[in-house]
């Protein structure tokens, strides 16, 4: 069975600055993908950025980038120049290659102090 | 127009009704599932359909009945709910190619569920 672990319950971060939220794994599968969510308090889940594993080059996404070590089994998600609409609950998820079974980590609550 | 779309979004009930929770997607996917965020904001997985066949039924108690009439609709019904029941229930949808298709799930707006 897949699990996907953050650490980091709660994090802050000044406006304007860069913070990195950790994500773990465990798989035994070569292929499949990762994903980080947004979840503003209206709970609306926005995808932020999303990464397949058979690719070695990081995804980025404007202000959202990923540092993808699948041999560490390792997830981050940075986000540069922090706004304060970044404030939300950011969830790691790993997706199985045959698309089937989809899996969230606890979140991490994000907070960007202006 | 909304992708995936869930009604109604909020609910107050009392305990020990019946009530049901509709999902919608126009995506195309073939798969839908039904996730239950509690006030933790634990996203719990409880139903996945792929093509109307259930694929996945996490423990959760028989109260809980979802009904697939087709691939595009994904109905969750509950039966005499408790109190504990009260949560966010998400409704999400994907496409299940087997292959390096860009597989991506999208989420429902929620739909909040409160038991008195």
């Amino acid at each position: 069975a897949q699990t996907v672990t953050q650490s980091q319950p709660e994090m802050s971060v000044q406006e304007a600055e860069t913070v990195t939220l950790s994500c773990t794994y465990d798989t035994s599968e070569s292929n499949y993908y990762l994903f980080w969510y947004k979840q503003p308090p209206s709970r609306q889940m926005i995808l932020v950025i999303r990464q397949e594993a058979y690719k070695q080059q990081n995804a980025t996404e404007n202000r959202f980038s990923v540092n993808f070590q699948k041999a560490a089994k390792s997830f981050s998600l940075k986000i540069s120049d922090s706004q304060l609409g970044d404030t939300a609950m950011y969830f790691c998820a790993f997706m199985t290659f045959a698309g089937n079974q989809f899996y969230f980590g606890t979140g991490t609550s994000l907070t960007v102090i202006p | 127009d909304t992708a995936v779309s869930q009604t109604p979004k909020y609910l107050v009930t009392q305990m020990g009704n019946d009530k049901s929770i509709k999902c919608e997607q126009n995506l195309g996917h073939d798969t839908m599932y039904w996730y239950k965020q509690d006030s933790k904001k634990f996203l719990k997985i409880m139903f996945s359909y792929n093509n109307k066949e259930l694929i996945i039924n996490e423990t959760v108690p028989n109260r809980f009945s979802p009904k697939s009439p087709d691939k595009a609709h994904l109905n969750l019904h509950i039966n005499s709910l408790e109190l504990g029941d009260s949560a966010v229930y998400f409704c999400a949808s994907s496409h299940t190619s087997g292959g390096f298709s860009g597989n991506t799930i999208y989420f429902g707006e929620g739909s909040w569920l409160t038991v008195v």
